[in-house]
């Protein structure tokens, strides 16, 4: 039973481009929530996903932004990327339920 | 507002002894709690978590942790560290009815041979 996939593990991106990073959530879960990890810091939480939808919101900027498909898998979207949002990008599935979260490996995206 | 701290930022330990990681909570009322893990290049795991059952909590791989209300306390404990225990820690609360997880800064385990 695969766990939560995340693609691609490693991407390079130029200030001021668009980024967009993918999730697949463990089998049988329908929640996606998206986490940005700066080096040496905890996770902070970007959006959750339910049912297609944006169902909650961080503290981010309206250049993050999100997708849920109806096989429940997501797509987080960066536009006009800034150095600082160099960061591992970590998704998190879960069945609607809000203590059984599985984490990605997460995508790391460097800016330069 | 529902916070955690975790009081250390790194802790170095020797194998086979006792490991403390350390974390206080702030909450207006008794909160779920998580320990999450982290290695290298990795993915966070979960560890245990405490959701108001019994106060003290075992989880994976040998790591325990007890709720202490009067302390606001969740402290994660294991008796003899390995060396595959070197990693990154993470005390986690759940923002309630939000599916939002807020955590710590994470604490550096590393342990010498």
């Amino acid at each position: 039973d695969a766990g939560v996939t995340q693609s691609p593990t490693h991407l390079i991106k130029t200030r001021g481009q668009q980024v967009t990073l993918r999730c697949s959530p463990k089998s049988g879960h329908d929640t996606v929530s998206w986490y940005q990890q700066a080096l040496g810091q905890g996770p902070q939480f970007i959006f959750q996903y339910y049912e297609e939808e944006e169902r909650q919101r961080g503290n981010f900027p309206d250049r993050f932004s999100g997708h849920q498909y109806p096989n429940y898998s997501s797509e987080l979207n960066v536009n006009a990327l800034l150095l600082g949002d160099s960061a591992l990008y970590l998704c998190a599935s879960s069945r609607t339920e809000f203590y059984g979260y599985t984490f990605g490996s997460g995508t790391r995206l460097t800016v330069v | 507002a529902q916070s955690v701290t975790q009081l250390d930022s790194h802790v170095s330990v020797s194998e086979g002894t006792p490991v403390l990681l350390r974390c206080n909570y702030s909450s207006s009322y008794s909160p779920s709690l998580f320990w999450y893990v982290q290695h290298p290049n990795k993915g966070l795991q979960l560890l245990l978590k405490y959701t108001s059952a019994a106060t003290l909590v075992k989880g994976i791989n040998g790591f325990e942790a007890e709720f202490k209300k009067s302390e606001t306390s969740f402290h994660l404990t294991k008796p003899s560290a390995h060396m595959s225990d070197a990693a990154e820690y993470f005390c986690v609360v759940p923002l309630s009815n939000t599916g939002k997880l807020i955590f710590g800064q994470g604490t550096t385990l590393q342990v010498k041979p």
